[in-house]
């Protein structure tokens, strides 16, 4: 059964860090591996998808790497600002179309 | 992209009534969708799984008598939550897939949902 796991749990840094989320998953044969932001109150949105033929995708000051083999993904955020302040989870299919499973989270606070 | 569009985004309702929360796939076709409920700080909980012109699977412990979901077009489906009580009062979020799979799962903004 796929588990999906996700550290740190909770992250508060300075505006202007580089940082790195880690996102980790047991079984290696997956579709494809999608990152969400949520904020409190609201629904998730899709940060990034990377495929399973994919090695990374990048969007703005993200920066999603995906390797299979050894079950791992990173999400990489550039000069944080304090609007990345949010739940971010990291997301594989269960299997084809059925639904995601998530990690619980990485809790990101970037104060000013 | 893909969008997906949430009804409403809170509700209150009385203790014994329902509730309808639609979920539309605005500019693709999505034949599932899913629906998940999440508590306050906790992670989003897999209800049922919606496919168009079928019945929903739900989730083992979900009640599908409470939770009615109906998903009549390629681009709509429903939850109803029947004879409301107190403890329903959640966050329900709704997620598709485009056919094809190009843009992932995309997610409903969400419906808070509280019952007095």
């Amino acid at each position: 059964k796929q588990e999906v796991t996700q550290i740190p749990a909770a992250l508060s840094v300075p505006e202007g860090e580089n940082l790195v989320l880690n996102c980790s998953f047991t079984d290696s044969a997956i579709y494809n591996l999608q990152w969400f932001r949520q904020d409190p109150g609201k629904g998730l949105t899709s940060l990034l998808l990377i495929q399973s033929s994919q090695r990374e995708q990048t969007s703005g000051r993200l920066n999603a790497s995906l390797d299979k083999s050894s079950g791992r993904s990173t999400l990489y955020i550039a000069a944080s600002q304090p609007g990345d302040s949010a739940t971010y989870l990291c997301a594989v299919p269960g299997g084809a179309g059925t639904a995601l499973i998530f990690g619980k989270g990485t809790t990101l606070s970037v104060s000013s | 992209g893909a969008v997906v569009s949430q009804h409403p985004s809170w509700v209150i309702c009385k203790s014994g009534t329902s509730v309808k929360i639609e979920c539309r796939s605005l500019d693709f076709q999505a034949t599932t969708m899913f629906w998940y409920r999440q508590f306050p700080k906790q992670s989003l909980m897999l209800m049922a799984t919606s496919n168009e012109g079928s019945k929903a699977t739900y989730e083992q412990g979900v009640e599908k008598d409470k939770f009615l979901i109906n998903h009549a077009s390629l681009t709509l489906s429903t939850l109803t939550v029947t004879s409301a009580h107190p403890e329903d009062s959640s966050f329900y979020i709704c997620s598709a897939r485009d056919l094809r799979g190009d843009y992932g799962y995309t997610f409903g903004s969400g419906t808070r949902l509280t019952v007095v």
